[in-house]
């Protein structure tokens, strides 16, 4: 079984400000990792995506997300908000071992505001 | 251009009516997914299509139904069956449907079902 969580409803930041939107996954093989965004009444476009090698992957937008096997965690950074980065964030998983296909189970999401 | 259309954008009907809401995509991709989307949750998968003529169930199939008569096609039916199908309603399709397939998903713009 494979799952994921995004232990925060919401995070709030400054313009400007690095941020960061937690996530931490469970699987029992080696994880597929990935970051989708969503703006209100849109589809989900996707971010960027951990498959292997280096722990820290770059993305659209200026994002970035560090992976790191021992915590579980695969955490979405940004140096500098921007206002226009608010938005909807979801993080989603697929197990390596897993037969079902180009399954991604996805997190709750977590709400990014970014104050001016 | 391409991508994923979903229509209509919004739609509305009487309770006890069946609907179908579309899906298409035109970057030839094998697999393509329905989830429902509710507010301040994640996504949920309703069912999933690794090729023509074949789709499985997703963790919430009670109530829904699908075809893939084309590679390009996944129509989704809402039936009077499902007990609460006021939601928003997210099609999306990838690369690879099996294997240590890779790949991320590709969403359409979504359709929100309201049923009263």
């Amino acid at each position: 079984a494979q799952s994921v969580a995004q232990p925060e409803d919401q995070v709030n930041v400054a313009e400007g400000n690095p941020l960061t939107v937690k996530c931490t996954y469970s699987v029992s093989g080696n994880p597929y990792l990935f970051w989708y965004v969503q703006y209100p009444n849109r589809g989900l476009q996707f971010l960027l995506k951990y498959i292997t090698g280096d722990n820290l992957v770059k993305g659209s937008y200026g994002f970035e997300a560090e992976f790191n096997k021992s915590q579980t965690s695969f955490h979405l950074k940004k140096p500098s908000a921007l206002v226009s980065d608010s938005a909807l964030y979801f993080c989603a998983v697929r197990d390596i071992e897993s037969n079902a296909g180009n399954m991604l189970t996805f997190g709750g999401g977590t709400r990014l505001m970014v104050k001016p | 251009d391409g991508g994923i259309t979903q229509s209509p954008k919004y739609l509305f009907r009487k309770e006890g009516q069946n609907v179908t809401l579309s899906c298409e995509q035109n970057l030839n991709h094998d697999a393509m997914y329905w989830y429902r989307q509710d507010p301040g949750q994640g996504l949920r998968l309703i069912y999933y299509s690794q090729i023509v003529n074949d789709f499985q169930k997703g963790d919430i199939a009670e109530g829904y139904s699908v075809s893939r008569e084309k590679k390009e096609s996944f129509p989704l039916t809402v039936t009077s069956a499902q007990k609460n199908p006021t939601a928003f309603y997210l099609c999306a399709s990838s690369i690879g449907g099996s294997g240590r397939a890779t790949y991320e998903q590709y969403f359409g713009p979504g359709t929100r079902l309201t049923v009263t």
